[in-house]
């Protein structure tokens, strides 16, 4: 089965700086590596996904990087800002094609942003 | 506005009750899931159903059950079978060809003594 893992429980940033958020995972089939946010007392928000054939996507203030040789992704915030505080999970998924389709949470890494 | 309701927020039962957890969704999504989340930890998959009156087991379904007679309604059954119930349970639907993308509700909090 497909196991999820973050590197570490919580990440202390300074307002401003950037963050770097590590996950690693077990299954090579896995196809679909998402990335999602969730603040306190609420339910998770997707923010980004990346699919096994890329190794870089962009969004708004957000970067995913996935190295499949080491089974390793990372979520990156640039300018971290106080809204950014939360709990960040990534989760990975199979070929859509596969049977059982779901996805696979990891434990989550929580970020404290300092003023 | 389109999304994703639980109801209640919080919940209370004494041990040995069955107690039912609403889930509602607006999205036309094919696919509903449920999931267990405990302090610290990620979320863990209960049951999930890719189209109506058709679902499957998650991870951990023992002392769960479910049912998908609507396409926009997947309501959760705590059993009493349920060794450990209490638990923040969040229920997400998507699109079928898009498990990847989940949209959440706000969560459910049970807490059984």
């Amino acid at each position: 089965g497909e196991s999820v893992g973050l590197h570490l429980p919580t990440l202390s940033v300074q307002e401003g700086d950037n963050s770097i958020i590590n996950c690693a995972y077990s299954n090579s089939a896995s196809d679909y590596f998402i990335w999602y946010k969730q603040e306190s007392g609420k339910g998770p928000q997707f923010i980004i996904d990346i699919r096994s054939n890329m190794d870089k996507r962009q969004g708004q203030r957000v970067t995913v990087l996935l190295n499949k040789t080491v089974k390793h992704l990372s979520l990156q915030i640039a300018a971290t800002q106080p809204g950014d505080s939360a709990v960040y999970f990534c989760a990975a998924s199979r070929s859509l094609k596969a049977a059982g389709n779901k996805l696979t949470f990891g434990g989550g890494t929580r970020v404290l942003v300092k003023p | 506005d389109g999304g994703i309701t639980q109801s209640p927020k919080y919940l209370f039962r004494k041990e040995g009750q069955n107690v039912t957890l609403s889930c509602e969704q607006n999205l036309n999504h094919d696919a509903m899931y449920w999931y267990r989340q405990d302090p610290g930890q990620g979320l863990r998959l209960i049951y999930y159903s890719q189209i109506v009156n058709d679902f499957q087991k998650g991870d951990i379904a023992e002392g769960y059950s479910v049912s998908r007679e609507k396409k926009e309604s997947f309501p959760l059954t705590v059993t009493s079978a349920q060794k450990n119930p209490t638990a923040f349970y969040l229920c997400a639907s998507s699109m079928r060809e898009r498990v990847y993308e989940q949209y959440f509700g706000p969560g459910t909090r049970l807490t059984v003594t």
